[in-house]
């Protein structure tokens, strides 16, 4: 079956360092892919999505590239802040049979960003 | 907006009585709302998909008669653990997305229910 594999962390940083979060994936077919944040207290919020091989999404600067040769979605940041401490969960996306998809999680990455 | 909520937020029972968490989409219809149960350091698993006005569709390994989801109208759906054990301790996250079908829909999450059977 389709899985996700994610460093699991937990991640530490000082502000304003770089962030990498690996995220390989193993589908069948053609899955879109998904970087969900959960902030302390609060649900899954979207961060970013690709949907086909070479997409780049990106958001509140993070960027993670749909990588088909290598299938992989990284999640990158040049710069952290304290405000971006979070979990961080890699997904895909796939039809589940007729008209549902579901999702399927990667364990999750706790980053933590120090002042 | 795309607001869903879960209640009650954390709940604790005795072996043998039932639980029933809800999720509410708060601000739009949700046709599907989907169940799941995330262990300490796992994934979260899906437990289950529900179209409103139709059964949900159980994933493999989930025992529908021991985790009962209604989904009776476009801004409520019910999962009712029934004869809770401590094994059935965890915490419970729903999600709703608004048109079944787009598999680029983004899922909205409530914010979970930590389920502590003793």
């Amino acid at each position: 079956g389709n899985s996700v594999t994610q460093m699991e962390g937990p991640v530490t940083l000082s502000e304003e360092a770089f962030l990498t979060i690996n995220c390989t994936y193993t589908a069948t077919g053609y899955p879109s892919l998904f970087w969900y944040v959960q902030y302390p207290g609060e649900g899954l919020q979207l961060l970013l999505k690709a949907t086909k091989a070479d997409d780049k999404g990106s958001n509140k600067g993070f960027e993670a590239t749909y990588r088909k040769e290598t299938t992989s979605f990284h999640l990158e940041k040049g710069s952290v802040q304290v405000s971006d401490s979070a979990v961080y969960f890699c997904a895909l996306s796939e039809n589940s049979g007729g008209s549902n998809y579901k999702l399927t999680f990667g364990k999750g990455t706790l980053l933590t960003v120090n002042p | 907006g795309a607001v869903v909520s879960q209640h009650p937020s954390r709940v604790i029972c005795k072996s043998g009585t039932s639980v029933k968490i809800e999720c509410r989409s708060l601000d739009f219809q949700a046709t599907t709302m989907f169940w799941y149960r995330q262990f300490p350091k796992k994934s979260l698993m899906l437990m289950a998909t529900s179209n409103e006005g139709s059964k949900a569709t159980y994933e493999q390994g989930v025992e529908k008669d021991k985790f009962l989801i209604n989904h009776a109208s476009l801004t409520l759906s019910t999962l009712t653990v029934t004869s809770a054990h401590p094994e059935d301790s965890s915490f419970y996250i729903c999600s709703a997305s608004r048109v079944a079908g787009n598999p680029y829909n983004e899922q909205f999450f409530g914010p979970g229910t930590r389920l502590t059977v003793l």
